[in-house]
């Protein structure tokens, strides 16, 4: 069966950078898109952006477009999201998920809580 | 692209019906039949329940329907259940990017 699974929790201080991966299975990675959302403690979700794993091209909410990125590792079948000059309202659950054709998520990744304090 | 707008919470009792409302703008929810519809549980990932507007994915109950009109799409939940008490977001597609709603808490009272 079709399921993402993320890296686990983690902590940093204010200025440094957190990578999280993202792994699917049960079906091809590149057949895909892979997006990515996150959620701060009591907020509601916010989408961030778009990975196409076939081209490694992505696209990325304006509000993140300074900070953020977004690759995969095609070899071991994995997407990232990296975030740099973390501050403490980048804690959050980030999540991915599964885009099938027309813009819904049929499957997401279990969350990983980064916290951000000094 | 800002949020779409959906109220703050909502409440019913046991077996009666409720709605959601999402209003966005021509830009999203008006210009595509793309609005997809989540659940979500306290520490859970967020659930599919409705796609492409009114379609329910295998599996989920169908006492959950999705309509739109205009700008505005809604969530429909008929014979509520304490099960159903959970936090709904509308999102959608929106070109390029896409757009999620603030979120719904639905109490079952």
């Amino acid at each position: 069966q079709v399921q993402l699974v993320q890296s686990g929790p983690e902590v940093r201080q204010p200025g440094a950078s957190v990578k999280v991966s993202c792994k699917p299975s049960g079906y091809t990675f590149t057949d895909y898109y892979i997006h990515w959302m996150r959620q701060a403690p009591g907020q509601g979700l916010e989408w961030m952006g778009w990975l196409n794993p076939t081209s490694g091209g992505s696209h990325y909410a304006q509000k993140f477009r300074a900070w953020v990125t977004m690759t995969r590792d095609t070899s071991i079948s994995t997407a990232y999201l990296e975030v740099n000059n973390l501050k403490s309202d980048d804690t959050a659950t980030y999540y991915c998920a599964r885009e099938l054709n027309s813009g819904f998520y049929d499957h997401w990744g279990q969350g990983t809580l980064v916290a951000v304090s000094s | 692209q800002s949020a779409l707008t959906q109220p703050a919470s909502v409440s019913g009792s046991p077996g009666r019906s409720i709605t959601i409302s999402c209003t966005g703008t021509n830009s999203d929810v008006g210009s595509y039949d793309l609005v997809s519809w989540y659940q979500q549980h306290p520490g859970k990932a967020p659930k599919l329940i409705i796609y492409e507007v009114t379609k329910r994915p295998s599996g989920v109950s169908n006492r959950f329907s999705g309509s739109k009109s205009g700008n505005t799409a809604s969530l429909t939940v008929s014979g509520l259940q304490g099960e159903d008490e959970a936090d709904y977001y509308c999102c959608s597609y929106a070109g390029r990017d896409r757009v999620f709603g603030g979120g719904t808490t639905l109490t079952v009272l």
